[in-house]
């Protein structure tokens, strides 16, 4: 079963604008990672938040982390045409191993 | 440039018929996955190994085989017996110490049925 879901599926904005996904998941974690996917291609690592951080930011992204909603949420501000991708939010579970789950992802479209 | 290189990019399977997905990485790094993705969906682990010589199953072995004879390679089969094998197949990478390091994808392969 998945651990994560992604809130919105799709999400359509215009350049410029600052783009929102929301991450769900059902177990306590170690951490939760956001990756970006551009079409027909793998998956990239864009960011690492550990349970015990509240937010973290990395050039245009804030990510932030909600332990007791057991929810995150991926901030793209500015967004540009080139940010248009499926994003994932991927957790591991405490007591998980070495596996580590990913949502179905979020697809967001940018117009020039 | 270090990374991880999957082959083919695209691959055809005849009925009864075994393929073999190469992965291939030189980042030195101990642990190796495959995971399968379908439209618009997430990714599933089918199998995953943390050192040469030894791997485990994932939540979707049925139908697939691997091998770890070697660091940096980690190639998947997917067998007849796998009756839905159309997807894009994805390997990752991590240095495998301790748990949650990011990982690093290869381009992935898409398989289709002829």
């Amino acid at each position: 079963s998945q651990q994560g879901e992604e809130d919105p599926q799709a999400l359509s904005i215009q350049e410029g604008e600052n783009a929102t996904m929301n991450c769900s998941y059902k177990t306590s974690i170690n951490n939760l990672q956001w990756y970006r996917q551009n079409s027909g291609r793998g998956l990239v690592h864009l960011i690492l938040i550990r349970s015990n951080e509240r937010e973290k930011h990395s050039g245009r992204l804030r990510v932030t982390l909600d332990t007791s909603k057991k929810s995150s949420s991926l901030l793209i501000t500015a967004s540009r045409a080139a940010d248009t991708a499926s994003y994932f939010c991927a957790t591991d579970a405490k007591g998980g191993g070495f596996k580590t789950i990913f949502g179905a992802g979020t697809r967001l479209f940018v117009k020039a | 440039d270090g990374g991880i290189t999957q082959s083919p990019k695209y691959l055809f399977r005849k009925e009864g018929q075994n393929v073999t997905l190469s992965c291939e990485q030189n980042l030195n790094h101990d642990a190796m996955y495959w995971y399968r993705q379908d439209p618009g969906q997430g990714l599933r682990l089918i199998y995953y190994s943390q050192i040469v010589n030894d791997f485990q199953k994932g939540d979707i072995a049925e139908g697939y085989s691997v091998s770890r004879e070697k660091k940096e390679s980690f190639p998947l089969t997917v067998t007849s017996a796998q009756k839905n094998p159309t997807a894009f197949y994805l390997c990752a990478s991590n240095p495998g110490q301790g748990v949650g390091q990011p990982q690093h994808f290869g381009d992935g392969t898409r398989l289709s049925i002829l």
